[in-house]
């Protein structure tokens, strides 16, 4: 079977940094996305990491490390706007079909 | 951006009637689409993957036959939940891949069962 667990929730102020950790266990690994979901609203990719490594994009950034089936997602800057859900997931297999972490809700604070 | 468009946006039904949801890629073709529940304050599950042509892939513990899916376009696939109940009531998500890039969800489908 396939896990991806999660911090269930997360408080932060604005302005701050926050990071978001994922570690999963998979049957295959074909690379480790992040999703933002407000509430009501559909999921918004965020990131995508196939390698370990550092990507960053605007004030989001996500890291991976394979070894150690773990990765992370990082908020600088934090803004109201930020308070939402947060998935991991990967991809179950070469069919494009996603597994979801169990979710981080962030609350961000003024 | 890729669109993906879902309808309806919310439909309220009694216990035992049929609900058809549609999953419609706006400017791309989907030989496969994916629908996902999800409930209050929870992680979204993926329930099947809808194939264009052929039949659909349901997840461990799904019931295919109450969950109909039928692919009958590159472009849309559609969701029945039939004889629905209000444990059924749920969020449901569809998504669709573009070749090489990333999924795109439609914007959901809020189903309660009374």
């Amino acid at each position: 079977g396939q896990s991806l667990e999660q911090p269930s929730e997360v408080t932060a102020v604005e302005g701050a940094i926050v990071q978001i950790n994922c570690t999963y266990q998979t049957s295959g690994f074909y690379g480790l996305s992040w999703y933002q979901q407000h509430d009501g609203g559909a999921p918004t990719f965020l990131s995508y990491n196939a390698l370990d490594g550092l990507e960053e994009t605007g004030r989001f950034s996500s890291f991976l490390s394979r070894s150690d089936s773990y990765g992370y997602l990082l908020l600088q800057e934090l803004q109201m706007k930020d308070s939402a859900s947060y998935f991991c997931a990967v991809k179950g297999g070469a069919t494009n079909k996603l597994i979801f972490g169990t979710g981080t809700l962030l609350a961000v604070q003024p | 951006g890729a669109v993906v468009s879902q309808h309806p946006s919310r439909v309220i039904c009694k216990s035992g009637t049929s609900v058809k949801i549609e999953c419609r890629s706006l400017d791309f073709q989907a030989t496969t689409m994916f629908w996902y529940r999800q409930f209050p304050k929870k992680s979204l599950m993926l329930m099947a993957t809808s194939n264009e042509g052929s039949k659909a892939t349901y997840e461990q513990g799904v019931e295919k036959d109450k969950f109909l899916i039928n692919h009958a376009s590159l472009t849309l696939s559609t969701l029945t939940v039939t004889s629905a109940h209000p444990e059924d009531s749920s969020f449901y998500i569809c998504s669709a891949p573009r070749a090489g890039d990333e999924q795109f969800f439609g914007p959901g489908t809020r189903l309660t069962v009374l």
